[in-house]
């Protein structure tokens, strides 16, 4: 069983202060997912990430893909109220497989 | 556009009543994907249809029964529920099944589901 294990798992902070969450594995993925769920709402893509090193940017958000595939980073510059939500890391290992792995969530709140 | 709908968002039945959930996707994907989401968790996988054909069940109980009539359309029929299948309920769609690589799921906003 292929394991993501995704820290922390609760953050609280202020408005404009910097985060980062991170996603690890034992096992190398083809790719790996970055989603962002609100309450009651089902999980928005934000990036895919596929190649080892990859380091992909959207607004305040950057995301970086290790370069053994094995990991990656979810940094958000200035964090806003409206950023708060469920962010979730899910891998893709490939060939036949159809399962996602999800990692167990990191809960932001972001403090106006 | 990457869109996955589903109907209906909210859904309220007793443990007798016979409901189903609907989803469409219009992406031309071949693999469509049942989840189910407790508060704060990440989803768990129900099902996956790959081209129209059942490719995993994840022992799920025989009350839930998947359906997919065509390419674009993912049924979950539901009977005899219990409580605790109270959940939301995801639907979820990929270009191809099992190509790795970019594969990306991309989600529906959920059906949330009440059991009384």
């Amino acid at each position: 069983t292929q394991l993501l294990e995704q820290s922390p798992q609760f953050l609280s902070i202020q408005e404009g202060e910097n985060l980062t969450v991170y996603c690890n594995s034992s096992s190398v993925f083809s790719s790996l997912q970055w989603y962002r769920q609100e309450p009651g709402e089902g999980p928005v893509l934000l990036v895919t990430v596929v190649t080892g090193g990859e380091v992909k940017k959207l607004k305040r958000l950057t995301f970086q893909f290790g370069d053994a595939r094995k990991d990656s980073s979810l940094h958000i510059t200035a964090a806003q109220p409206g950023d708060t939500g469920l962010y979730l890391c899910a891998a893709n290992s490939g060939g036949s497989n159809y399962k996602l792995t999800f990692g167990k969530g990191t809960l932001l709140t972001v403090n106006p | 556009d990457t869109e996955v709908t589903q109907t209906p968002k909210h859904l309220v039945m007793g443990m007798t009543n016979k409901k189903s959930l609907k989803c469409e996707q219009h992406m031309g994907h071949r693999a469509m994907y049942w989840y189910k989401q407790k508060a704060k968790k990440p989803p768990e996988l129900m099902f996956v249809y790959s081209y129209e054909k059942l490719s995993i069940n994840e022992s799920v109980p025989s009350r839930f029964s998947p359906e997919c009539p065509n390419s674009s359309l993912l049924n979950l029929h539901l009977h005899a529920l219990q409580p605790e299948d109270s959940a939301l309920y995801l639907c979820a769609s990929s270009r191809k099944p099992g190509q790795g690589a970019g594969n990306t799921i991309y989600f529906g906003e959920g059906s949330w589901l009440t059991v009384v």
